[in-house]
């Protein structure tokens, strides 16, 4: 059973416009969760963050939103440009009882010229 | 570079064979995280490691092992080679907030 869902294996968005790309989860007990961005041939790369006790989380040309009684998070990317073409995951953990992140399966977004 | 080196790179190797992955975390980081990924699958835990002692296991098999060194660098094991072995193998240190990953190592099991 996947605790963490990213429904659309794929997206793709003209560049300039919005990503938002979507994640579900399952775990009432998650608390804080991550966005990463991964390139071909590389490791996943740190985005940004939210922790439950907020709603909102902006860094630069990324915002996160946190929905908690739907328990969805999405990741907002504006404006989108070429470079963030790449897979992006959102995991998920319970930081309050220790545990580790669970990853969702990703997101291949793929921004067009 | 993210501080975090795993070694080698590509590897490619028969079934039955055990090979040995290599990960050195960022400098200060105690924690060392092992994640698999397969094709068109996300990260999956394998295992956690803390200053030398297992923390947490997630879906490894029983024919996957690791280790964490008093340097804090880390190994991973796998051996009797299946083709469904082939995968990333990521490597991740923690320090404040979320993980710091490795470049990976693509195995490749013919």
């Amino acid at each position: 059973d996947q605790q963490v869902k990213q429904n659309s294996p794929s997206l793709s968005v003209q560049e300039g416009r919005i990503s938002i790309l979507n994640c579900d989860y399952t775990n009432s007990m998650f608390d804080y969760f991550l966005w990463y961005k991964k390139y071909p041939a590389e490791g996943p790369t740190f985005l940004i963050s939210i922790s439950s006790i907020k709603d909102k989380n902006e860094d630069g040309r990324f915002t996160v939103f946190l929905n908690k009684s739907a328990k969805h998070l999405s990741l907002h990317i504006v404006p989108s440009q070429p470079g963030d073409s790449a897979v992006y995951f959102c995991a998920a953990s319970a930081e309050s009882y220790g545990q580790n992140f669970v990853f969702g399966p990703g997101t291949r977004l793929s921004v067009l010229p | 570079d993210s501080g975090v080196t795993q070694t080698p790179k590509h590897l490619i190797t028969a079934t039955g064979q055990r090979v040995t992955l290599r990960c050195s975390p960022r400098s200060g980081d105690l924690s060392v995280y092992w994640y698999q990924q397969s094709l068109d699958q996300g990260l999956q835990f394998l295992i956690q490691y803390y200053n030398g002692e297992e923390r947490a296991k997630g879906n490894i098999l029983e024919r996957f092992s690791a280790q964490q060194f008093p340097d804090l660098h880390s190994e991973l094991n796998l051996s009797s080679l299946e083709l469904g072995d082939s995968a990333l193998y990521f490597c991740a240190s923690r320090g404040g907030g979320g993980y710091t990953f490795g470049s990976g190592t693509r195995l490749t099991v013919v």
